[in-house]
């Protein structure tokens, strides 16, 4: 098992650009999850996958889309960025037993909007 | 909607036990975990419980009541290493399927 990798691990982008955010899934985990932490809060729910389809989704603009792959590694895209998006963005997967393992998340990436 | 609540911080002795509470107001509740995160790295599972009770795992436990929306992490014996931040999540399933809400998290400083 390698754990859930994100990358890259920072990232400074200018108000208006778009963003591509990668996330690679611990091995036999078919579900990933995406959110966004801001200093000092909580993770907020984006949005999540199973099996290459999205279900489920929290209060987030459509500008936040993302895309599972086949091999469940995962991306997350923000167009039209904006300076309230500064933030710890972290990816979370999990498998059939997540009730006795959790959901796994990766370090993050942290996304500075200027 | 869904509304957690836990306290802001905490602070509390080497080798005392510490509580921290959580409660919830959610609709399609499926078990509640907490988490543990360190300062730039990632929350780290510490427990999920579904059903009312204690669950105990070594130096950690955590409580839940459903019906009083109520949650516990109990901490014993503490160390210096366990300064972090504490996450309450609610695993919510709306019938498209599972998904975690957070409360705010509870900041730990363990003093010597």
């Amino acid at each position: 098992e390698t754990g859930v990798t994100q990358s890259p691990t920072h990232l400074i982008k200018t108000r208006g650009q778009q963003v591509t955010l990668r996330c690679s899934s611990q091995s036999g985990h078919n579900t990933v999850s995406w959110y966004q932490q801001a200093l000092g809060q909580g993770p907020q729910f984006i949005f999540q996958y199973y099996r290459e389809e999205e279900n489920g989704r929290g209060n987030f603009p459509p500008r936040f889309s993302g895309l599972q792959f086949p091999n469940y590694s995962s991306e997350l895209n923000v167009n039209a960025l904006e300076l309230d998006d500064s933030a710890l963005y972290l990816c979370a997967s999990s498998g059939e037993e997540w009730f006795n393992y959790g959901y796994t998340f990766g370090s993050g990436t942290r996304l500075t909007v200027v | 909607g869904q509304n957690i609540d836990q306290p802001t911080e905490m602070t509390a002795t080497e080798g005392a036990i510490v509580q921290i509470n959580c409660t919830y107001q959610t609709s399609g509740f499926n078990g509640l975990f907490w988490y543990q995160q360190h300062a730039g790295e990632a929350p780290t599972f510490l427990s999920y419980n579904v059903l009312d009770g204690l669950e105990e795992k070594g130096r950690f436990s955590s409580f839940l009541s459903r019906s009083k929306g109520y949650s516990y992490l109990l901490l014993k014996e503490l160390q210096m290493k366990d300064s972090a931040s504490y996450l309450c999540a609610v695993n919510v399933n709306n019938n498209a399927g599972n998904m975690l809400t957070f409360g705010g998290g509870t900041r730990l400083m363990v003093k010597p």
